[in-house]
């Protein structure tokens, strides 16, 4: 079964709202999760590792303003995109990695489309 | 230069047929090597980790070449169902590297 959770699934908004996507680690106290984001085509590109407790740690060029982490407990961590724009639209994932560390679970993803 | 690349296909596979295809990183530190597959609008899948020796599940063969830096998926006895984009994952120092995928069709 699913050992990461994704909500919502699929998400449109207008420009210049704000959306919140969680990720829930169901079988496993995580203190780490990771968000990732997947535009057509191309790979996924780490936006930034989720730290329980403290702040995010976020990949060059990802404006930590725009895209805001918080990860208040061992099983939840949330995206907030602010602001959104159009060029926001993107299958945005989050993962937690294996007990052994070697490997990662995905949530199912949100796709966001900014209108 | 990418760090972690693949060829994106597609290739078009009949049913039963073999095909194979390789992905090759870029640092020579990279620890742990793995082989996700995802289908259209949804989350990568782990199909398998790649070992040294290389090794094999079920039709899935995966090999590493580190002198060379790629890693390779080989499916045989091709099913429609294994229509999907394999993805390439690279662990180096904890952190994961992606590839774009290649994509396989097969088709009846």
């Amino acid at each position: 079964g699913a050992v990461v959770s994704q909500h919502p699934s699929w998400v449109i908004c207008k420009s210049g709202t704000s959306v919140k996507i969680e990720c829930r680690s169901l079988d496993f106290q995580a203190t780490t999760m990771f968000w990732y984001r997947q535009f057509p085509k191309q790979s996924l590109m780490l936006m930034a590792t989720s730290n329980e407790g403290s702040k995010a740690t976020y990949e060059q060029g990802v404006e930590k303003d725009k895209f805001l982490i918080n990860h208040a407990s061992l099983t939840l961590s949330t995206l907030t995109v602010t602001s959104a724009h159009p060029e926001d639209s993107s299958f945005y994932i989050c993962s937690r990695r294996g007990q052994g560390a070697y490997e990662q679970y995905f949530g199912p993803g949100t796709r966001l489309t900014v209108t | 230069r990418k760090e972690v690349e693949q060829d994106p296909g597609p290739f078009n596979v009949p049913e039963g047929a073999t095909v194979a295809f390789n992905c090759t990183y870029s640092n020579s530190a990279s620890q742990s090597f793995f082989w996700y597959r995802q289908d259209c609008r949804k989350e990568p899948k782990l199909l398998m980790s790649v070992y040294s020796s290389g090794n094999e599940d079920g039709r899935f063969t995966a090999q590493l070449n580190r002198a060379s830096q790629y890693i390779s998926l080989l499916i045989r006895d091709s099913k429609l169902s294994d229509s999907a984009t394999y993805l390439c994952v690279v662990n180096t120092w904890g952190k994961f590297q992606f590839g774009a995928g290649t994509q396989v069709v097969v088709t009846p």
